[in-house]
């Protein structure tokens, strides 16, 4: 069956200091990965998409196969990176049906 | 543009009773997917519709069902409620075809007591 895992309920680092937020997944498939975003009182929102291969915000994440996990990194963290982030797989060729981690709410101090 | 709306954001049922919660994409969006956040079990797909159909399904019983009109706007239903249905319902809208970006509602806040 379809799973993701986000390992850490919550991570804080100081600004400045480098993020990764761990998710892997667990599906038999060929696995649409996403990052999404919910800051405070704001609705959750698309951060990025594996098969964009893009950098928003700082952020990278790369799809690892063989160990089935889709990290999300940052080198240098900031305060507005403060957040929910949760990790989400898609399956059937849209974003219409996702599967989604318990989340990690990341907490960056000054 | 606008975004996706959702309605009502608040809601307080009691148990046994049903309700309908309403969705409105984004103009253009063919897809709308719903979703139950609750604190244990985290973010769980409902079903997604697109062009009035149902296109996926989660595991969920079927007290909990769904539909799409003509115009993509969806209304999703609860019948005989239980406690446990207490939960913010999230829905999505995107446009549909493959690897299209997902934009979601603000949520409506359903409590049974």
């Amino acid at each position: 069956a379809q799973r993701v895992t986000q390992p850490e309920k919550l991570l804080s680092v100081f600004k400045g200091a480098p993020v990764e937020l761990k998710c892997n997944y667990s599906y038999s498939g060929s696995p649409e990965l996403f990052w999404y975003v919910q800051y405070s009182r704001q609705r959750l929102q698309l951060l990025l998409r594996h098969i964009s291969r893009e950098s928003i915000k700082g952020f990278t994440a790369d799809l690892n196969k063989g160990e089935t996990s889709f990290h999300l990194k940052k080198p240098f963290a900031q305060e507005e990176d403060s957040a929910m982030y949760y990790c989400a797989l898609g399956y059937g060729g849209s974003q219409g049906n996702l599967i989604f981690g318990k989340g990690t709410k990341l907490s960056v101090k000054p | 543009k606008a975004g996706v709306t959702q309605t009502p954001r608040y809601l307080i049922k009691t148990r046994g009773q049903q309700v309908t919660l309403s969705c409105s994409p984004i103009s253009g969006h063919r897809s709308v997917s719903w979703y139950q956040q609750t604190p244990g079990q985290g973010l769980q797909f409902l079903f997604e519709y697109f062009s009035e159909t149902q296109r996926n399904k989660g595991n969920f019983p079927g007290r909990f069902s769904g539909r799409q009109f003509s115009n993509s706007r969806s209304e999703m239903n609860v019948s005989t409620l239980e406690l446990g249905d207490s939960a913010l319902y999230l829905c999505a809208s995107s446009v549909g075809s493959y690897n299209t970006e997902a934009f979601f509602g603000q949520g409506t806040r359903l409590t049974v007591v």
